[in-house]
């Protein structure tokens, strides 16, 4: 069974400051995404990882993927109260998720 | 817009009641995925289409679920004598415009958050 785990599930960050969410599956997946999720909202794609070493940038975050170490890292720089969300990584056609990690930007 | 809309978007049912769930893709899409999330869980895969054709219901959750797209375009999701246990938002997603790029990258609606008393 394929199963995506993310750590940490819950993050409490100062604004200013840099961290790394991870992402980790038990199977091979040539892709992997990266969603962001706002309270009450649905899923906004962010980032799609198709080969091994892909690295994507947009503004504040950066997404990274080792096919063979079956994992991705979602980087997070100079964090703003703007990023608070929850944050999902999913690997797979029938994306199968990771349980998310609840992100707080506090000033 | 020219997203992925759902509808109702908050269903409230009494416990055995039948409910319908509507996706609207966006236009073009070749496959439309449905998913259920609970609440402060990850998304849960339920069913695919490609075109109108359901090529994986492996997700459904009992018998009771019931998932079409008879023109490729528009899915229902039906969930029949409803349960507690189904309260949830059923989040649907589409994909793959023909001749796109090979990313399948998915794109949600808002969801409909269903509540069974």
């Amino acid at each position: 069974e394929l199963k995506v785990e993310q750590n940490p599930l819950f993050l409490s960050m100062q604004e200013g400051k840099n961290y790394t969410i991870y992402c980790n599956y038990s199977t091979t997946s040539d892709r992997l995404y990266w969603y962001r999720q706002d309270p009450g909202k649905s899923l906004e794609s962010l980032f799609v990882l198709l080969s091994n070493g892909a690295v994507k940038q947009e503004g504040r975050l950066m997404a990274s993927l080792d096919t063979k170490a079956r994992l991705s890292t979602l980087h997070i720089t100079a964090a703003v109260h703007d990023l608070s969300a929850t944050y999902f990584c999913a690997v797979r056609g029938k994306l199968i998720f990771g349980q998310g990690t609840e992100l707080s930007v506090k000033p | 817009g020219a997203g992925v809309s759902q509808s109702p978007r908050y269903k409230v049912a009494k416990r055995g009641q039948d409910v319908a769930l509507r996706c609207d893709p966006i236009s073009g899409h070749v496959s439309l995925f449905w998913y259920q999330q609970a609440l402060g869980q990850g998304p849960e895969f339920l069913t695919y289409f490609q075109n109108e054709a359901q090529l994986d219901k492996s997700g459904l959750p009992s018998d009771r679920f019931f998932a079409e797209r008879p023109e490729g375009s528009v899915s229902t999701l039906k969930i029949q004598r409803t349960q507690k246990e189904d309260s949830a938002v059923y989040l649907c997603a589409s994909s793959g415009r023909l001749g796109g790029s090979g990313a399948n990258e998915q794109f949600f609606g808002p969801g409909t958050r269903l509540t069974v008393l």
